[in-house]
């Protein structure tokens, strides 16, 4: 059973539209993560939200924690090729208060076509 | 330069020889992991190592044996490779309970 459940799985897209991406646990977690990965390269994280209902912006990309905080979304407005990438969400699972034990979603593999 | 290195890059092995991939952090992070990506780009952690001493140790096999001569590297030796351990490989790092820092991966194929 995945513990973290992202969609959708792919999603391909024309430059300037919008998208949202969810992803979707029954767990509540005391945090959780959204990366960014693109081909050949590690996962780069893009933001942590904590606050149940916090909705966090990086430039065009709009991230919430659900007030349950069970649940995440990115919504990325007027997509651009180079948002193209693999998004990854992960969250905590405590081993002993070190972090690091991520669990992630499957992620969703964005293609912003020009 | 870069904050999370490892090597090689991409490796292509036969099946039962005994390989090592390298990984060494500068930035003055305690904590240290290895993680494990699939074909189907699912993500998951194999060790993590805390000033040295491994902290995790999720359900790998012991052919997969971690060793961490310092805070700085964390090397993943991999004995009697199988067809199935053929994926890329992610060292990572992090200070206490911050943000993860990659590596860009290790492409280990086995033929």
């Amino acid at each position: 059973t995945q513990l973290l459940e992202q969609s959708p799985q792919f999603l391909s897209i024309q430059e300037g539209e919008n998208l949202t991406v969810y992803c979707n646990s029954s767990s509540v977690f005391s945090s959780l993560q959204w990366y960014r990965q693109e081909p050949g390269e590690g996962p780069v994280l893009l933001v942590t939200v904590v606050t149940g209902g916090e909705v966090k912006k990086l430039k065009r990309l709009t991230f919430q924690f659900g007030d349950a905080r069970k649940d995440s979304s990115l919504h990325i407005t007027a997509a651009q090729p180079g948002d193209t990438g693999l998004y990854l969400c992960a969250a905590e699972m405590n081993y002993g208060g070190s972090q690091g034990n991520l669990i992630f979603g499957k992620g969703t593999k964005l293609s912003v076509k020009p | 330069d870069t904050a999370v290195s490892q090597t090689p890059k991409y490796l292509v092995t036969q099946m039962g020889n005994d390989k090592s991939i390298k990984c060494e952090q500068n930035l003055g992070h305690d904590t240290m992991y290895w993680y494990k990506q699939d074909s189907k780009k699912f993500l998951k952690i194999m060790f993590s190592y805390n000033n040295k001493e491994l902290i995790i140790n999720e359900t790998v096999p012991n052919r997969f044996s971690p060793k961490s001569p310092d805070k700085a590297h964390l090397n993943l030796h991999i004995n009697s490779l199988e067809l199935g351990d053929s994926a890329v490989y992610f060292c990572a790092s992090s200070q206490r309970n911050e943000k993860l820092f990659f590596g860009s991966g290790t492409q280990l194929s086995v033929l």
